[in-house]
């Protein structure tokens, strides 16, 4: 079974960045069969895609966060990372990680990481 | 951006009820290139249908998508305890790939 699990820091001060790790097992990155895509949720509010990476390092932003994301993919290790720049609390938000479906729908989803910026 | 308008807003139902899900696009989707979602509290959003009809394995078959073009249908029959739950449309016809806003299916 595929699973995936976000990590790290919960509280993300104003002007600073974002960073956060999805760990994939049960699957290989490297295999080149899908994307791998990063998906926030605001409170109380819906979905919003961010951005995908493929195992090349190939990536393709939502020109909404273009300016301030950064995505990279580790093979080895089976993981893909965000890092999101000059954050505001309008960048609060649960991240989820995901099997991208090569830019159509999304099959398998993190539980999602809370990040407060604060 | 494709926005999609999920209504209604608040759907109130009994267990064994039948529920009609809409989600509206701006403009007409290519291909039926739609999915759904079911959210449940705390959880991550889980793929129930892509392709606008397809169900996901493992999903029942008490679910079913239809439509094309700009107006897609979720259907549920006989709604069981689980299915209580809030469901995002997404399309995927361009990009940026943009979801509704959901609609929560709350016991009656």
């Amino acid at each position: 079974q595929v699973q995936l699990q976000e990590s790290g820091p919960r509280l993300v001060q104003p002007s600073q960045t974002l960073s956060l790790t999805c760990t994939v097992s049960g699957d290989s990155i490297s295999s080149g069969n899908y994307y791998w895509s990063w998906v926030r949720q605001h409170p109380e509010k819906g979905l919003e895609w961010i951005g995908y990476i493929y195992h090349t390092g190939s990536t393709w932003y939502n020109p909404s966060l273009e300016s301030r994301l950064t995505m990279s993919v580790d093979t080895s290790r089976n993981q893909f990372s965000l890092s999101l720049r000059s954050v505001t609390a309008a960048d609060t938000a649960v991240y989820y990680c995901t099997r991208d479906m090569r830019s159509r729908w999304f099959d398998f989803w993190g539980q999602g990481s809370p990040v407060i910026v604060s | 951006d494709i926005v999609l308008t999920q209504s209604p807003g608040t759907l109130s139902l009994s267990p064994g009820e039948g529920a009609t899900l809409s989600c509206r696009a701006s403009q007409s989707l290519t291909g039926s290139y739609l999915a759904w979602y079911q959210q449940k509290p705390g959880q991550a959003p889980r793929l129930l249908i892509f392709g606008a009809s397809t169900r996901a394995t493992g999903i029942p078959d008490r679910f079913s998508g239809s439509g094309s073009g700009t107006d897609f249908t979720l259907t549920i029959n006989r709604l069981e305890p689980e299915d209580f739950a809030v469901y995002y449309c997404q399309q995927y016809d361009s990009s940026p790939r943009t979801f509704g806003q959901g609609t929560k299916v709350e016991i009656k």
